[in-house]
């Protein structure tokens, strides 16, 4: 029944060395997001696509970067993490702008 | 706007009782409005929506309450569990071609047995 998947749930990795985190839905939604929480905060938007329409938010960092190769998998790539970018990353998807966004469980990134 | 700060407003409330959560939310123009529960290491999860045609909409032991008047968006849950402890956000988008979400700050919802 899920609906959202993240994998892996907990990522660790060293200050500097690429990580990838991986979104797949099962929902043939058009749109998926990636967010980024710290604790106690609200999820901040990095990017979405809309089908294969890439739309980067202004502030996100160029570190931080996004593939979608097919409907069902979106892809966030970290080329160098730093110690400020541990966080909760979650993926959404929703039909369109419009509508509900569902949230995958979520990726805990550790940077050590 | 988006929401920063470290430390989260807390409700905390006895089980059996109802719960309010009020929200302000930033842009007159927003058309949609969301809440959603997030539970310790989890992802937020879809509770109910909103749109601006509306002023009431109630689902099973949630409500949800929206004054355009002054933007400002209420949950109430009805008989409040332990289970509905968690952190709960509000989150507002403009609608149109790149109309995302932007999330309110979040309550944090304690229930004691």
């Amino acid at each position: 029944d899920a609906m959202v998947i993240q994998n892996p749930r907990y990522q660790v990795t060293q200050f500097g060395k690429p990580v990838t985190l991986s979104c797949s839905q099962t929902l043939n939604h058009n749109v998926m997001y990636w967010y980024q929480q710290k604790s106690s905060q609200a999820p901040k938007l990095l990017f979405h696509y809309y089908d294969k329409d890439f739309n980067n938010e202004a502030d996100t960092p160029d570190n931080f970067q996004s593939r979608r190769p097919n409907t069902s998998f979106c892809f966030l790539d970290i080329r160098s993490p730093g110690l400020g970018d541990a966080a909760m990353y979650l993926c959404a998807t929703s039909v369109s702008h419009r509508d509900t966004q569902y949230f995958g469980p979520g990726t805990r990134l550790t940077v050590l | 706007g988006e929401s920063v700060g470290l430390h989260l407003p807390t409700l905390s409330v006895q089980e059996g009782d109802n719960s309010i959560i009020n929200c302000a939310y930033s842009n007159s123009a927003s058309d949609y409005f969301i809440w959603y529960k997030q539970e310790s290491g989890k992802g937020p999860q879809f509770i109910i929506d909103i749109r601006s045609n509306m002023d009431k909409r109630q689902g099973q032991r949630v409500t949800v309450l929206l004054n355009k008047t002054v933007k400002h968006l209420s949950l109430q849950i009805a008989a409040t569990q332990p289970g509905d402890s968690a952190v709960y956000f509000c989150a507002e988008t403009l609608g149109g071609s790149q109309g995302n979400l932007i999330f309110g700050k979040g309550t944090k919802l304690s229930v004691k047995p």
